[in-house]
């Protein structure tokens, strides 16, 4: 099945702690991006990357890194430096070149205490 | 800056037709999308409008005016199932396919 995975769906730590979240995906897509998502508020982007071995910082890229060394993986570090990580992570993937939709996958909701 | 609005919650009957509004102002436009997302799960895609006018699917349209910054998705024959959030995102203008997205519209539908 082609398809987005991220894991887990549930992920808590405590303060101060580095936090890796992972995302997959088997749809040859090149371009992958990691979302943030709270209550009332839209999607907002956090990292984005076109092509293996490069990315860019999306609007609230403060307190993360990323990866991107296979075309298929895309893992998101969620820093101390973060100061409000308690949220819902979305990864999505899309084609390039042309207009293409994203394609998101099921999420991790990551609470920190 | 970039702004896109959408009304926070609807209600709506099972069978009926429910438009959801979408204006938007943004710096560059590259088209308008319009995802449905059921609580904690994933934003799935409905439709794209990059031209203006109405595009069909089904019991899903959108439509899309750009030179007022509005679009609307209508939904017909409302199910229980179509209780959801209605995601409104713009495309901006540039090389990568940057989405802007708004807070979404939480619609309820009851019997």
């Amino acid at each position: 099945d082609g398809g987005i995975t991220q894991s887990p769906k549930y992920l808590f730590r405590k303060e101060g702690q580095n936090v890796t979240l992972s995302c997959e995906q088997n749809l040859n897509h090149d371009a992958m991006y990691w979302y943030r998502q709270d209550p009332g508020q839209g999607l907002r982007l956090i990292y984005y990357s076109q092509i293996v071995n490069d990315f860019q910082k999306g609007d609230i890229a403060e307190g993360y890194s990323v990866s991107r060394e296979k075309k298929e993986s895309f893992p998101l570090t969620v820093t101390s430096a973060q100061k409000n990580p308690t949220a819902f992570y979305l990864c999505a993937t899309s084609g390039t070149g042309a207009i293409y939709e994203q394609y998101f996958g099921p999420g991790t909701r990551l609470t920190v205490t | 800056g970039q702004n896109i609005d959408q009304p926070t919650e609807m209600t709506a009957t099972e069978g009926a037709i429910v438009q959801i509004n979408c204006t938007y102002q943004t710096s560059g436009f590259n088209g308008l999308f319009w995802y449905q997302q059921h609580a904690g799960e994933a934003p799935t895609f409905l439709s794209y409008n990059v031209l203006d006018g109405l595009e069909e699917k089904g019991r899903f349209s959108s439509f899309l005016s750009r030179s007022k910054g509005y679009s609307y998705l209508l939904l017909k024959e409302l199910q229980m199932k179509d209780s959801a959030s209605y995601l409104c995102a713009v495309k901006l203008s540039g090389g990568y396919n940057k989405l802007i997205f708004g807070a979404g519209t939480r619609l309820a539908v009851h019997p």
